[in-house]
């Protein structure tokens, strides 16, 4: 079983959307949750980290749920500029050196005017 | 301030060639990464290293070697170069071992292996 799974997409949206990407992973250890966005060709950057709370930052709401190993990312208000693939990211924590961040495939999001 | 940086942005080999790919960030962070990206497979870590003269092994390290001879430097190396090792290449750093530190990535290198 693959530790982090995402819809693979591609999420096709008008501007102005509001679109919803869901996420889950295998390991109930898992520590901390990231979203990183990833343009073509690019480097990852983080978008933001997921609190067990939720958390907002402008249009982006994202949500974790331990108890159903799943996180979530919500986008309202989609522009143009949000066309990338996004990464859903798990930190496992591992005791030993270094931390052991995995990746899921990623999401591929697509918005049109 | 730079960040992460990588040498070289793209590169073709031939099968059984050497190449060394060079990371180098000025962060002073402690940890950095090797990962690979291919289509379909989503990042997959090679090595890593928590600190200057120490390195281990990812998830997927055959093939490779790494080395931190500098703080600031992380080397990976191939010894002799397989198609399936054609990739996108990402190194990335992090100050520490704290669970909400992120990973800054450098901007890739593509590596096509003949």
């Amino acid at each position: 079983r693959k530790e982090v799974e995402q819809d693979p997409g591609p999420f096709n949206v008008p501007e102005g959307a509001t679109v919803a990407f869901n996420c889950t992973y295998s390991n109930s250890a898992s520590q901390s949750f990231f979203w990183y966005r990833q343009d073509c060709r690019k480097e990852p950057k983080l978008l933001m980290s997921v609190y067990s709370s939720g958390n907002e930052d402008g249009r982006f709401t994202a949500q974790l749920n331990r108890a159903s190993q799943y996180i979530s990312l919500l986008i309202r208000d989609s522009k143009l500029s949000d066309s990338a693939t996004y990464l859903c990211v798990v930190n496992l924590g591992l005791n030993q050196a270094g931390t052991a961040l995995i990746f899921g495939k990623g999401t591929t999001l697509s918005v049109s005017s | 301030n730079a960040g992460v940086t990588q040498t070289p942005k793209f590169r073709v080999l031939k099968t059984g060639q050497s190449m060394t790919l060079l990371c180098a960030q000025d962060m002073n962070h402690e940890y950095m990464y090797w990962y690979r990206q291919d289509p379909g497979m989503g990042l997959r870590l090679i090595h890593y290293s928590v600190g200057e003269g120490t390195t281990a092994k990812g998830e997927v390290p055959d093939g490779y070697n790494v080395s931190r001879l500098k703080k600031q430097n992380f080397l990976l190396g191939l010894e002799s170069a397989a198609p399936s090792q054609t990739s996108v290449y990402f190194c990335a750093s992090s100050s520490d071992r704290a669970l909400q530190e992120t990973q800054y990535f450098g901007p890739g290198t593509r590596l096509l292996v003949l």
